[in-house]
Parts: structure tokens; C-alpha cells; sequence
């Protein structure tokens, strides 16, 4: 059964101290990794799409890298303003989504 | 460019009634996924159309669900009747498949609670 899952559930991080975020999959054929973040009472933003073991992809403070088994999201010296769920998804196959119950990041000042 | 357009954003109803949820996908985009989320299951998928065909709906809860797409610019929710424990947040989501798979754009979701 496909199935993804994301640790930690709550991380809280002083700004600039650097942390990784992980998501562990089992997928019946992997066609895409997502990396999403979430505001509260918005809808998921895409950030990432990761295809192949050894991939990494960065975006401002944020990077995104896959192995065989998982993906790290790697945030480095975070500000307040990155506060948010991020969530990862993989597509399948069968084509469909699956997405992880999410990382809930606060950056306190 | 206009993004994923759901509509209502917020609807309150009471338990047996029927509920209508609406979604216009991104024009050009070829798949389509209804999902719901609720603080303990996280995003669930509900179903997915590809090319206004429904490929999956093994997600859907029982028979009170049903998912419609007639056109490639217009797909709906329906629940009835409803009962409090459908009470989430439901997101629909396009995307555009071509030899790689697309990410997915995400509306701004539909809250609803059944009293």
C-alpha cells in the first residue's frame, strides 16, 4: 500500500537555526516527489517536484533532496515568515497523490 | 492567470441536508482531485479525474459521496445527506499530465460544517 510519512509533526526553531524536515515513502512505482507548504486557512502551495533519487532542488532558504526511501527538506537559517505546514506527496503509477499528515514549522523570533 | 476556483468557501448545514461543492480547474489542466482535510487524517484523496473521467474513487467515503466532472472547466462535490462527521475542509486540485506528471495547484478549499 502506498503510504508517506512525515516527521516531525511540530518543530519549533529559534530564526537562523538551520533544521531538516523528513519524509519517509513506500510507493508502487514513484513518478514524482512534492514538497507543498500550507497556511492556516489556505490552500497547499506546491514548492518542489523531486523525479530521481539524487535530486535536489532549492529555493531561497528552503531545499529539497530524495533518495530512494525518503526526502529531506533542508531550511536554512529560517525567519518568522517560513512559518507554516509543509507537507509532502508522491504520485504514483496509478497516478494518484498520496500526501503526508505534515510538518507544523514555527520560527520564533 | 486565475487559479483553481472553488466555491462556497464556507458552508454551515444541518445533518441530512444536501451539500453541493464546485470547482473550476486551472484552463488547459487535464487531471482533476477532489480531497479533505481534517486535523486528525491530515489530506485525504477523495477521487481524481483524468480528461473529465473518473480513474479513481476508491477514496470516496460510501455511497452519500458523489463526484461529477460533465466538462473539462467544472467538476462537483456532492454529500446527501450529510452527517457531522463530513465536516472538513474540502480542497479540489488540477493538474496538467503530460510526459512527466504535473504538480498539483490547489483551490482555497471549501469549509464545511454539518451541525
Amino acid at each position: 500500500e502506498d503510504q508517506v510519512t512525515q516527521s516531525p509533526e511540530a518543530l519549533r526553531l529559534q530564526e537562523g537555526e538551520s533544521s531538516s524536515l523528513n519524509c519517509s515513502y513506500t510507493v508502487s512505482g514513484l513518478r514524482g516527489l512534492f514538497w507543498y507548504r500550507q497556511d492556516p486557512g489556505k490552500g497547499p502551495e506546491f514548492l518542489f517536484t523531486l523525479y530521481s533519487a539524487g535530486e535536489e532542488k532549492e529555493k531561497e532558504r528552503l531545499k529539497a533532496t530524495l533518495t530512494k526511501k525518503e526526502s529531506f527538506l533542508h531550511i536554512t537559517a529560517p525567519k518568522p515568515e517560513d512559518s507554516a505546514t509543509y507537507l509532502c506527496a508522491v504520485r504514483s503509477t496509478g497516478n494518484q497523490f498520496y500526501f503526508g499528515t505534515g510538518t507544523s514549522l514555527t520560527v520564533i523570533p | 492567470d486565475a487559479g483553481v476556483i472553488q466555491s462556497p468557501r464556507h458552508e454551515v448545514t444541518e445533518m441530512g441536508q444536501e451539500v453541493t461543492l464546485r470547482c473550476k480547474p486551472i484552463s488547459g489542466h487535464n487531471s482533476l482531485f477532489w480531497y479533505r482535510q481534517t486535523m486528525m487524517r491530515g489530506l485525504e484523496l477523495l477521487i481524481y479525474f483524468n480528461n473529465n473521467v473518473p480513474i479513481d474513487d476508491s477514496g470516496m467515503p460510501e455511497d452519500r459521496f458523489s463526484a461529477k466532472m460533465p466538462n473539462a472547466s467544472f467538476s462537483t462535490l456532492k454529500i446527501q445527506p450529510s452527517e457531522p462527521r463530513d465536516s472538513a475542509v474540502y480542497f479540489c486540485a488540477s493538474s496538467l499530465d503530460r510526459g512527466e506528471v504535473g504538480e498539483l495547484f490547489f483551490g482555497e478549499g471549501s469549509r464545511l460544517t454539518v451541525l
